[in-house]
Formats: C-alpha cells, structure tokens, sequence
C-alpha cells in the first residue's frame, strides 16, 4: 500500500524567509510521481511542483524547489523567499505509474503554513 | 474550457436523499478522477477513468456512491440514500492521461461541499 507522511501540522514562517515542508512517502513501486499542491482557503488544489523517480534532478518552478532524497524516501518542499499569499494548506501527493496503484494519488493530512508580516 | 469546473458549488442534502455531483474536465483530458475531502484531511481516492472507461472504483466507499462519465468527457458522481458520512468537498481531477504518461499532473476542480443533515 502506498502512504504519505506529512509530520508537521503546522508551521510559521517569517515573509521573505525561506521554509521547508517535509514529506515522506512509502511504496513498493519502482515508478512515479510525486507532487505539491498548495490550497488556500477557497479550496482549490493548485498544483505547484513534480518530481519523477527517475529524474536525477531536484525539480524546480520559480520560488518552488523540491529536495527530493529517493534512498530515504523524502519529496520535501522547499518555498524561498515567502509571500503572505504562501499562507495555505499544502499537500504532497504520489501517483504509480505501474501495478494495481497506477494512475491513482494518494495524498498526505497537508501542513497548515503561515506567512508572517 | 480553461479549467476543471464543477457543479453545484454547495449542496445540502437531507439524510436519505440522492445526489447528483457534476465535473466538467479541462477539453480533451483522457483521464477523470473523483475524490473526497474531509475536513482537515487531504482528498482520498474514488475513482478514475480513461475516456469513458471506469478503469479503477476501489476507493468508493459503499455501493450507494457510483460515477459514469459516458460520453468520456462530462463525469457525474451520483450518491443515493446520503448519511451524514458522506457530508464532504468532493474534488474532481484530470490530466492527459496517456498523451501525458499515467503519473501526469492532475489538475483540480473547485469542488463541491456536500453537506448531509
């Protein structure tokens, strides 16, 4: 079965400053996909940033960087130079690509930021 | 169209009744996925098709819970005889599907809040 950890409920963080939202993940699946998602208080899933696992790189989308540790199982978000409109609830997410999970995302609880003035 | 929409944004359902929830996915998406949110919680897996194929229900919670999408674009999620369980935001998602590889980004509706009293 596959499962995604998010251990930090919340988390506070001074605008401008950088802040990393932890995520790790267990599977059996040699293939897939992880993900970001950011939704603020109106509900929508916005989709921020993917990691393939096979790609050798740490994905990067502007602001957004993911420090991706496959021998540890770990997709953590790293978001520089925060904003107020960061403050929302994120969620990181998996898809396999193979086998009786593939195509479906399993989600983590997400973890509550808040930007700071 | 240029996003996922969904509809009734909001519905309130007395116990015992059926619902019908509405997705419209972003034009020429191959694939469909149906999720439920409870509060505080990240979305949980329902269903998913591939054009109008249902290719994996596991995650719906009761026979009372059934999706189609038969002309392999506009799905309905309909729920029958709802219990105060069910009250919810149910998120739809699509992607490419095969043009895009199975762990394509998803991209999500607003969602719509059901709320069984």
């Amino acid at each position: 079965a596959q499962k995604i950890t998010q251990t930090q409920p919340g988390m506070f963080v001074q605008e401008k400053e950088a802040v990393t939202l932890d995520c790790t993940y267990d599977t059996s699946d040699q293939s897939y996909g992880l993900f970001w998602y950011k939704q603020p208080s109106s509900g929508e899933m916005i989709f921020l940033i993917y990691q393939g696992s096979y790609d050798e790189q740490n994905a990067t989308e502007g602001r957004y960087s993911l420090n991706f540790q496959k021998a540890r199982k770990s997709a953590n978000l790293v978001i520089s130079a925060s904003q107020l409109g960061d403050s929302a609830m994120y969620f990181c997410a998996m898809t396999s690509r193979l086998g009786t999970n593939a195509g479906k995302s399993t989600f983590g609880d997400g973890t509550t930021l808040t930007v700071k003035p | 169209g240029a996003g996922v929409s969904q509809s009734p944004r909001y519905k309130v359902a007395k116990r015992g009744q059926d619902v019908a929830l509405r997705c419209d996915p972003i034009s020429g998406h191959v694939s469909l996925f149906w999720y439920q949110q409870a509060l505080g919680q990240g979305p949980e897996f329902l269903t998913y098709f591939q054009n109008e194929a249902q290719l994996d229900k596991s995650g719906l919670p009761s026979d009372r819970f059934f999706a189609e999408r038969p002309e392999g674009s506009v799905s309905t999620l309909k729920i029958q005889r709802t219990q105060q369980e069910d009250s919810a935001v149910y998120l739809c998602a699509s992607n490419r599907g095969l043009a895009g590889g199975i762990t394509d980004t998803q991209y999500f509706g607003p969602g719509t809040r059901l709320t069984v009293l």
